[in-house]
């Protein structure tokens, strides 16, 4: 089991520029949440999509959108980049409703110059 | 709402002494609490987590926390460190099984031989 799977590790991008990040769920987990972690923050919940909706949402603007495919893989999406959205994008996956089984994946280090 | 507050920002221990990370939580609602573990440049690890039962729990590498429901804390202890502890550490709960999870802004564990 490879566990939770995220892609790319790093990238580098223009102020203005779109980003997708994606993620692949652990084996057998249903339910995909994505964290921001700024530099010297903890991680903040941006969103959680189950059964291809987004069911929970974290106080960060319309710019954050996401997708969950029917294989429970999830894509990230930022657009009009800031450079404060520069930093480390966790993914997390978990079993249906049992959030206090996930795993985290090693995260996409996002640089927004 | 629920937040979370790790009471130390940096902690400096020599190896091989006791350690204790402290973490507060408020809340209005009963909780399920983590303690994560976060390597440079990786994602987080699970440590130990808090559901029911027994307030002592243990996790991996020989750390545990005590609950404490009435000074609503989840600190973090480990009788002897070693220099692999050095690590940033994340305190978080869980409202509700499905919930997301809310962090603390860390602690980093410094272990100096």
């Amino acid at each position: 089991d490879a566990g939770v799977t995220q892609s790319p590790t790093h990238l580098i991008k223009t102020r203005g520029q779109q980003v997708t990040l994606r993620c692949s769920p652990k084996s057998g987990h249903d339910t995909v949440s994505w964290y921001q972690q700024a530099l010297g923050q903890g991680p903040q919940f941006i969103f959680q999509y189950y059964e291809e909706e987004e069911r929970q949402r974290g106080n960060f603007p319309d710019r954050f959108s996401g997708h969950q495919y029917p294989n429970y893989s999830s894509e990230l999406n930022v657009n009009a980049l800031l450079l404060g959205d520069s930093a480390l994008y966790l993914c997390a996956s978990s079993p249906t409703d049992r959030n206090t089984e996930a795993f985290f994946g090693q995260g996409t280090r996002l640089t927004v110059v | 709402a629920q937040s979370v507050t790790q009471l130390d920002s940096q902690v400096p221990v020599f190896e091989e002494a006791p350690v204790e990370l402290r973490c507060n939580y408020s809340s209005s609602v009963s909780v399920y609490l983590f303690w994560y573990v976060q390597y440079p440049n990786q994602g987080l690890q699970l440590l130990l987590k808090y559901l029911s039962g027994s307030t002592l729990v243990k996790g991996i590498n020989g750390f545990e926390a005590e609950f404490n429901k009435s000074q609503t804390s989840f600190h973090l202890r480990k009788p002897s460190v070693h220099i692999s502890d050095t690590a940033e550490y994340f305190c978080a709960v869980t409202l509700g099984r499905a919930g997301k999870s809310t962090f603390g802004d860390g602690t980093t564990l410094t272990v100096k031989p």
